[in-house]
């Protein structure tokens, strides 16, 4: 079974709508940590957060926004008016003891903002 | 401060030959890591190190061999190319085990 699943393949969406990208996770660990990264066009991977299971308070940078919610294990990440340079693949991924905290990715979600 | 570095960016080797992918943080990480990513996938963890002189098997390891003689150097070795390790190969180092990677450019890998 999928540790972390993003069931968006694609999303395709115009510049300056809001847009969501989905992450749920399994684990039977009480401490763990989640990550989003960013892989645009260009092929690098760009860190962009690290949650760890006892803070479920939401994050928010700049247009940037997760929504942690232990009760449906999801970390969801949200861009607000979004804009073309936003094009890229995200990754979700899981951090637990089971697996001696070694990253587990999701398959990734292809994000394409059309101007 | 460069960060992760990898070297080659690209590399074509035909199957059976051997080879080693660079990888160098300057960022004094202690963890440093190796994957592979193929189209259509997330990364997949082939070895990983927690410090010098100590490294360990990730997800699929097979065909390649790791050592960490400093804290700065992970070099990645195939050991006989096959067709199968065509792939991009990311190197990544982090502070802790459990805390953010930071990788390096990616070396894309070509076996004919």
């Amino acid at each position: 079974a999928q540790k972390v699943t993003q069931a968006q393949t694609e999303i395709s969406v115009v510049e300056k709508e809001d847009v969501t990208l989905d992450c749920v996770y399994e684990t039977r660990d009480t401490t763990y940590y989640l990550f989003w990264y960013k892989q645009p066009p260009s092929g690098e991977l760009v860190f962009l957060i690290r949650r760890n299971s006892f803070d479920e308070q939401n994050e928010i940078s700049g247009r940037y926004s997760w929504n942690f919610q232990k009760s449906t294990s999801s970390f969801n990440f949200t861009i607000t008016a979004s804009q073309v340079v936003d094009s890229a693949v995200y990754f979700c991924a899981l951090s637990e003891v089971d697996s001696n905290y070694q990253l587990i990715w999701g398959a990734g979600t292809k994000l394409i903002i059309k101007p | 401060n460069a960060g992760v570095t990898q070297t080659p960016k690209f590399q074509v080797l035909k199957t059976g030959q051997s080879m080693t992918l660079q990888c160098a943080q300057d960022m004094n990480h202690e963890y440093m890591s190796w994957y592979r990513q193929d189209p259509g996938m997330g990364l997949r963890l082939i070895h990983y190190s927690v410090g010098a002189g100590i490294t360990d098997q990730g997800e699929v390891p097979n065909g390649y061999n790791v050592s960490r003689s400093t804290t700065e150097d992970f070099p990645l070795r195939l050991l006989s190319a096959a067709p199968s390790q065509t792939s991009v190969y990311f190197c990544a180092s982090s502070p802790g085990l459990n805390g953010e990677q930071y990788f390096g450019p990616g070396t894309r890998l070509t076996v004919t």
